[in-house]
């Protein structure tokens, strides 16, 4: 069973650039979740994608997008970053359709914008 | 809104019992989940609530009162390896479809195990 994996593992980008994260969903899971979190809070919603559309969104602006492709991995796009992006970024994946909503999170990605 | 509430921190010897506490305000629930996130790391599943009772897993336990907006973990026989940040979530539906997979997390209660 593959896990879910993420790249890069940590990334430094000045205030206005753009920034893609990456993320790989375990094995058999159809379903990827994004989340932000930041120092000593816990993980907020971002965005769901489920069968390569946006399934669902938190309250995060429209600079924040996504993808998914057809072999279920994912994207996240932050445009135009400003100094409070700078956060962990997870990713989980999920199998939708079933009883279990467990979600396998990824190791994440430290972002720091200066 | 949704609210959701635990305390920050706790401190407890090798070997004790520490009990965490979650108390949520949610409009929409399927379930409440706790992981385990070591610092630096990822969070990793422990226990996945949808009725009313008591799941015990080892030396893990949660409680969940549907009725009271409650849950609790219960750490067993603590090891110097508890020593992490313990995250409530609830389950909230991602859009106004049949689909949930929303989490919707508390800021996290870090546990310190101490000799």
């Amino acid at each position: 069973e593959t896990g879910v994996t993420q790249s890069p593992t940590h990334l430094i980008k000045t205030r206005g650039q753009q920034v893609t994260l990456r993320c790989s969903s375990q094995s058999g899971h159809n379903t990827v979740s994004w989340y932000q979190q930041a120092l000593g809070q816990g993980p907020q919603f971002i965005f769901q994608y489920y069968r390569e559309e946006e399934n669902g969104r938190g309250n995060f602006p429209p600079r924040f997008s996504g993808l998914q492709f057809p072999n279920y991995s994912s994207e996240l796009n932050v445009n135009a970053l400003e100094l409070d992006d700078s956060a962990l970024y997870l990713c989980a994946s999920s199998q939708s359709g079933t009883a279990s909503y467990e979600q396998y999170f990824g190791p994440g990605t430290r972002l720091t914008v200066t | 809104g949704q609210n959701i509430d635990q305390p920050t921190e706790m401190t407890a010897t090798e070997g004790a019992i520490v009990q965490i506490n979650c108390t949520y305000q949610t409009s929409g629930f399927n379930g409440l989940f706790w992981y385990q996130q070591h610092a630096g790391e990822a969070p990793t599943f422990l226990s996945y609530n949808v009725l009313d009772g008591l799941e015990e897993k080892g030396r893990f336990s949660s409680f969940l009162s549907r009725s009271k907006g409650y849950s609790y973990l219960l750490l067993k026989e603590l090891q110097m390896k508890d020593s992490a940040s313990y995250l409530c979530a609830v389950n909230l539906r991602v859009r106004t479809t049949d689909s949930w997979g929303k989490l919707q997390f508390g800021a996290g209660t870090q546990v310190v195990v101490t000799p």
